[in-house]
């Protein structure tokens, strides 16, 4: 067990649908990340978040965008997906950004009808 | 821009095997190099990390060793078990803000 959480674990939507993954973190950390997992392609960074302030987001398109309401949770608000959006979405939190070890949650299967 | 690349993509060895699983990266100023493990639909765990200052790092049946200056790293793994089954996934950090850097990941299985 992680201590990162993620719901839900699999998500099926239409492209005009909008939907919200779900990450929890409890490990008092302050920092949370959003990657992207594609079939053949390495993990892609796409925000990441200290102490609830955006501090990177990686030309992620507009259709993808992310909440941290506390340093505890995050979210990734998703409308008119495509079908390459396609993908596992992880999650993860270290206790600063930089240079700390990066702790996974179980990640959301989502698929773009 | 850092690259990191792994060799093979997937690997296939009888249990009780001793395998090496290789990582490459481009950019030899990096600040530490982790290994993790993913399972199929799962998120990854992280087996070993080193920082840039060291040149191994070992625990239980897993060694990873560093080469800065050759930009490369190797985690062998001893006496290998069919729960060992799994993707391994490299990826460096450089200094400061910097995001991971991942390569594609090498699938292992091993057969009983």
């Amino acid at each position: 067990e992680t201590g990162v959480t993620q719901t839900p674990r699999h998500l099926v939507m239409g492209m005009t649908n909008k939907k919200s993954l779900k990450c929890e973190q409890h490990l008092g950390h302050n920092a949370m990340y959003w990657y992207k997992q594609s079939a053949k392609k390495p993990l892609e960074l796409m925000f990441v978040y200290n102490f609830k302030e955006q501090t990177e987001n990686n030309s992620v398109p507009s259709r993808f965008s992310p909440e941290c309401p506390n340093s505890s949770h995050l979210f990734l608000h998703l409308h008119t997906l495509q079908p390459e959006d396609s993908a596992l979405y992880l999650c993860a939190s270290s206790q600063w950004t930089g240079l700390d070890t990066q702790y996974f949650g179980p990640g959301t299967r989502l698929t773009v009808l | 821009k850092q690259e990191v690349t792994q060799i093979p993509a997937a690997l296939s060895v009888p249990e009780g095997e001793n395998l090496v699983l290789n990582c490459s990266f481009t950019d030899s100023a990096i600040y530490n190099l982790q290994w993790f493990r993913q399972d199929p639909g799962k998120g990854l765990t992280s087996l070993l990390l080193i920082q840039s200052s060291q040149r191994e790092q070992t625990s239980g049946r897993l060694n990873a060793s560093l080469d800065k200056s050759s930009g490369r790293s190797t985690l062998y793994i001893a006496a290998s078990q069919p729960g060992d089954s799994a993707t391994y996934l490299c990826a460096v950090k450089g200094s400061g803000n910097t995001p991971l850097v991942f390569g594609k990941g090498t699938r292992l299985s091993v057969i009983a």
